[in-house]
């Protein structure tokens, strides 16, 4: 198993864009996190999903920010409009069970100009 | 309120040198507790949890329900253990919360 898959490894966009981050789970995973990296506030959740189903959003930090899972294997985060302040380093990663180690993907690097 | 307080943004030490990064726990119920590494260029990965009570690269990690405490230890660090170091809460309902990390230098 290649581990949990993002892309794009790298984004650059201009305020005010869509930015869609995309994410693809281990298999057999039924736990998926999404997450958001920044010097000043380290490791945040923004949501996660349990069966494709959204269980907690409370750290989606605004209503420009939305995750879906549309099946067991693919998840996307989407940032419309994004703003300069978004611009971070986005994990996603995920579980067999939860209490279970989470496995991370490589991230993908968001820079809004 | 569930958290987890890692008090160090950043910790500096000598190789060789023991070396230990603080990490607090708030959470009322009985708690999981792990520690991520996310060494230059690596995906973040576990290193340790408390319920294996295990020493992988030497770090070792006791929970200490008194202080809340979940601290990182190693005798003699080695260059290699720069990085950065999380400490996680698993807070049930298939929850981690993550603390702010510390970030750990070791000089030559």
């Amino acid at each position: 198993d290649a581990g949990v898959i993002q892309s794009p490894r790298h984004e650059v966009t201009e305020m005010g864009q869509e930015v869609t981050l995309r994410c693809k789970p281990i298999s057999g995973h039924n736990s998926l996190f999404w997450y958001r990296q920044t010097m000043m506030r380290g490791l945040e959740l923004l949501i996660y999903f349990n069966n494709n189903v959204p269980i907690d959003d409370s750290g989606m930090p605004e209503d420009r920010f939305s995750a879906k899972m549309p099946n067991a294997s693919f998840s996307t985060l989407k940032i419309q409009p994004s703003e300069p302040r978004d611009s971070a380093v986005y994990f996603c990663a995920s579980s067999l069970r939860g209490p279970d180690t989470q496995y991370f993907g490589p991230g993908t690097r968001l820079t809004v100009l | 309120a569930q958290r987890v307080t890692q008090p160090e943004k950043l910790l500096s030490v000598f190789k060789g040198a023991p070396v230990e990064l603080k990490c607090n726990y708030s959470y009322s119920g009985s708690p999981e507790l792990f520690w991520y590494v996310q060494y230059s260029r690596q995906r973040l990965q576990l290193l340790l949890r408390h319920i294996s009570r295990e020493s992988i690269k030497g770090f070792t990690a006791d929970l200490n329900k008194g202080e809340t405490s979940f601290h990182l230890k190693k005798p003699f660090a080695q260059e290699e253990d720069s990085a950065m170091y999380y400490c996680a809460l698993y807070t049930g309902g298939f929850k981690t919360i993550f603390g702010a990390g510390t970030r750990l230098f070791v000089k030559a």
